[in-house]
């Protein structure tokens, strides 16, 4: 039974570099989210799939940010020209949502830290 | 909109005390409810969770919590403490699909 998964598990970048993450999540959950942590505060929701879908994003996710599951497994999430502001823990979570499944539960990742100098 | 309080950013307790972490939340509509936990360097493990039925809900670890209506609240309990236990806590309600959490309460056991 393997959990969700991210890599890279930390990441060192200078502002302006671009950066992705990877996230695989629990292989029958259908729900992949993305939230962002910063220091000495709870996680921020960004943006979610249903599937290969992408549902939702929040106001957080400027144009810089881009997430993508293209075949409704593994996703990705894109920083392109990084700001030192974006430096955080980006957290990745999964669920299984079905018809009438109100309780779904979101299972985490270990999370991906940037810094960016 | 739903949101959520977690009263006290640091809770320091003894080890063998009570734990006692403070939640409360508002929503329009019943919530779903639930606490993580997050050791240093890691992502967010579940405890527990309320969705309906029993307003008293058993986790892992020992914890508990109680969802009461009338006061809006969702606090976390562990009759003893160990050190083992020393981490950050987030309660969270559930918004359209995605958790909203609290800021967070990093809880120090001392020996």
């Amino acid at each position: 039974d393997t959990g969700v998964s991210q890599n890279p598990r930390h990441k060192i970048t200078k502002r302006g570099q671009n950066v992705t993450f990877r996230c695989d999540p629990i292989s029958e959950h259908n729900r992949l989210y993305w939230y962002r942590q910063t220091l000495g505060q709870g996680p921020e929701f960004l943006t979610y799939f249903q599937n290969e879908a992408q549902l939702e994003k929040s106001r957080l996710l400027s144009d810089r940010f881009s997430a993508e599951r293209p075949k409704g497994s593994f996703s990705t999430l894109e920083i392109q020209r990084t700001e030192q502001g974006d430096s955080a823990m980006y957290l990745c979570a999964s669920s299984l949502a079905g018809t009438g499944n109100l309780e779904e539960t979101q299972y985490f990742g270990p999370g991906t830290r940037l810094l960016v100098l | 909109a739903q949101s959520v309080t977690q009263l006290g950013s640091h809770v320091s307790v003894s080890e063998g005390a009570l734990v006692l972490l403070r939640c409360n939340y508002s929503s329009s509509v019943p919530p779903y409810l639930f606490w993580y936990v997050q050791y240093p360097n890691q992502g967010l493990q579940l405890l527990l969770k309320y969705t309906t039925g029993a307003t008293l809900v058993k986790g892992i670890n020992g914890f508990e919590a109680e969802f009461k209506k009338s006061e809006t609240s969702f606090h976390l309990t562990k009759p003893s403490a160990h050190m083992s236990d020393a981490a950050e806590y987030f309660c969270a309600v559930t918004r359209a699909q995605k958790l909203v959490f609290g800021q967070g309460t990093r809880l120090t056991i001392n020996p």
